[in-house]
């Protein structure tokens, strides 16, 4: 099946620092993809909708000036956590369908990348 | 609002035994239903899915039927193995809404030999 990689997997880092989180899908195309945080032992929240050559659209709630999305290309989405805090630590999760998002209920995932902010 | 909620894991069964794992969700309309599965180091998959009442949605030996009386999704198995011990997530969308996922917190399965 299609393969949507993240990078890093993990990352480490002081607090006040940004991290920037890659999502790429690798054998498709993807103009829409999604970034989750999972907090532990709870639900993947849905933060953000990012779209090809287009503003991201954010869940209520989501500080759009703090989780940066850029979607640059058909195959690249980047999260970047500016100014991170303790309390950003997380595990960030994308996802994208192929195709047109509204088309299809079909969604291939990120394995995630685990943010630890000292 | 939408929501989705699991039974809390972990999940310890025997290899061969009946897993059911329960998923009730409370939507303003008509959701789509889905599992999705998480093994070790790896992205989420989908498992099954069904699109509207009475729906059954199968693979790999799972099940689970769309029950609109009781807004239930209850994931089951005859007889698990070793290879199934994952996470389950239970989730919900609706057509038209871009396909925006709302997640159960996860249950953790895991299968003895």
């Amino acid at each position: 099946g299609a393969v949507v990689s993240q990078h890093p997997s993990w990352v480490i880092c002081k607090s006040g620092t940004s991290v920037k989180i890659e999502c790429r899908s690798l054998d498709f195309q993807a103009t829409t993809m999604f970034w989750y945080r999972q907090f532990p032992k709870q639900s993947l929240m849905l933060m953000a909708t990012s779209n090809e050559g287009s503003k991201a659209t954010y869940e209520q709630g989501v500080e759009k000036d703090k989780f940066l999305i850029n979607h640059a290309s058909l195959t690249l989405s980047t999260l970047t956590v500016t100014s991170a805090h303790p309390e950003d630590s997380s595990f960030y999760i994308c996802s994208a369908p192929p195709g047109l998002a509204e088309s299809t209920d079909t969604q291939y995932f990120g394995p995630g990348t685990r943010l630890t902010v000292l | 609002g939408n929501s989705v909620t699991q039974m809390e894991g972990p999940v310890t069964l025997s290899e061969e035994a009946f897993l059911t794992i329960n998923c009730t969700y409370t939507a303003t309309g008509y959701p789509s239903l889905f599992w999705y599965v998480q093994y070790p180091g790896e992205g989420l998959q989908l498992l099954l899915k069904a699109t509207k009442a009475d729906d059954k949605g199968s693979n790999k030996g799972f099940e689970a039927t769309y029950r609109k009386e009781t807004t239930s999704f209850h994931l089951e198995k005859g007889s698990v193995q070793v290879s199934d011990s994952a996470v389950y997530f239970c989730a919900l969308s609706f057509s038209g809404g871009y396909n925006k996922l709302i997640f159960g917190a996860g249950t953790r399965l895991a299968v003895h030999p």
